[in-house]
């Protein structure tokens, strides 16, 4: 049982380059969540999605685009990465309904903008 | 969406109990008291939750008061695999609010 996957686990991009960071999970979970975490801080939520086709905005959406086209799968992109994208971006996943809502993240990816 | 406070760190000593306490005074009569912890270099991982009743697990224990403006994390017996950062996080039941938010959690540092 794998869990939540993230993949790659660590890259190292250029200032203008683009990038898409994957989230996989088999778990069967409606709900998945990309969030970032600068050093010393919380996790801060970028977009999450509620089911297979739907994405919303979180509390740090700009500079990213997310896409749900299977269940298990949701994606981050970054169209033209900038140095205050440097992060460590972590993805998780849930179930819908209450008392079961808990949430399992991936290891995370270490992302360098430089 | 409802906040909640926590002292930024705390420390213990290694097997004695901590109480790592949470407020949550807008806290909605529909929201969910969840709490996870992040290990150093680790994605958060939950802890426990609740919604009214004290809960308990085999990881810890969860004591809300009885107004549910606040509540309690408890470990009954700290080790040096408990220093991690702990938040405490208000979820409803469904739709937007059902989105974890995290705050800045409160440190833990466990003396041997």
């Amino acid at each position: 049982n794998a869990g939540v996957t993230q993949t790659p686990k660590f890259r190292v991009l250029k200032t203008g380059q683009s990038m898409t960071l994957l989230c996989a999970q088999d778990m069967n979970h409606e709900y998945m969540y990309w969030y970032r975490q600068d050093p010393g801080m919380g996790l801060r939520l970028i977009h999450y999605s509620v089911g297979e086709g739907t994405t919303a905005k979180g509390e740090v959406p700009d500079g990213y685009n997310v896409s749900r086209l299977k269940k298990q799968n949701f994606l981050l992109g970054l169209e033209s990465a900038a140095p205050s994208q440097t992060s460590v971006y972590f993805c998780a996943s849930s179930k819908l309904n209450p008392p079961n809502t808990e949430a399992f993240f991936g290891q995370g990816t270490r992302l360098t903008v430089v | 969406d409802a906040k909640t406070t926590q002292p930024n760190s705390m420390e213990s000593n290694e097997e004695e109990p901590v109480h790592l306490p949470c407020n949550h005074s807008t806290i909605s009569g529909t929201d969910y008291i969840h709490w996870y912890r992040q290990l150093p270099s680790q994605g958060p991982e939950y802890v426990i939750h609740g919604l009214t009743s004290n809960v308990n697990n085999r990881m810890a224990s969860l004591a809300i008061a009885e107004d549910r403006k606040s509540s309690t994390l408890i470990l009954h017996r700290a080790t040096l695999r408990d220093a991690a950062v702990y938040y405490c996080i208000l979820r409803g039941l469904g739709g937007a609010t059902n989105k974890l938010i995290f705050g800045t959690g409160t440190l833990l540092a466990v003396q041997p």
